[in-house]
């Protein structure tokens, strides 16, 4: 089992601007997961990219997998304050555990 | 409908008491977890159920007891609970186990005084 790292660790941006968040992993995965969390509230899955996918869209959010570099991008088009919240990214490979690490902390002021 | 719920969303207790955490999902998963989130964020997982029975089981103290009645409840009870047992613990589901998504509870804040 292993855990993404999210970078950056904080993102601060203006509403109506993009956020994009990074994750990198170690070992090779059979997919790739995005996880919102509102501030004392709980998790909430966004979008889960199986390992022959590159690209995946719902809604604002798009997120990328490049198996090559072990790395994915969660990009939120046009933010709004609502996104405001910390978002996880899991990385699962086949008889592993779904771990989650630190995040990164969005802060959208409007 | 919610679909992961938990009891009590707040808990402040004594140390040494005894406590449990409930959890039910209507959604038909056959696994359940709990996570726990410290102070920085991190979740841990401490326990995985697969219709009813224990498949994951991190290095938690035995003081924390999970019990499954059925793959709908996965229950948390904590004995002689110590300071550092304040965090939020999350319950989860998922179908076919930690490949699919997983749905979770909104936490119980456990504070331990």
């Amino acid at each position: 089992s292993q855990q993404g790292e999210e970078d950056p660790q904080a993102l601060s941006i203006q509403e109506g601007e993009n956020a994009t968040m990074n994750c990198s992993y170690k070992t090779s995965i059979n997919n790739l997961q995005w996880y919102r969390q509102n501030s004392g509230r709980g998790l909430v899955h966004l979008i889960l990219i199986r390992s022959n996918e590159r690209e995946k869209h719902s809604g604002r959010l798009r997120v990328t997998l490049d198996t090559s570099k072990k790395s994915s991008s969660l990009l939120i088009t046009a933010s709004r304050a609502a996104d405001t919240a910390s978002y996880f990214c899991v990385p699962y490979n086949q008889g592993g555990k779904l771990i989650f690490g630190q995040g990164t902390e969005l802060s959208v002021k409007p | 409908d919610t679909a992961v719920s938990q009891t009590p969303k707040y808990l402040v207790t004594q140390m040494g008491n005894d406590k449990s955490i409930k959890c039910e999902q209507n959604l038909g998963h056959d696994t359940m977890y709990w996570y726990k989130q410290d102070s920085k964020k991190f979740l841990k997982i401490m326990f995985s159920y697969n219709n009813k029975e224990l498949i994951i089981n991190e290095t938690v103290p035995n003081r924390f007891s999970p019990k499954s009645p059925d793959k709908a409840h996965l229950n948390l009870h904590i004995n002689s609970l110590e300071l550092g047992d304040s965090a939020v613990y999350f319950c989860a589901s998922s179908q076919g186990g930690p490949n699919t998504e997983a749905f979770f509870g909104q936490g119980t804040r456990l504070t331990v005084v």
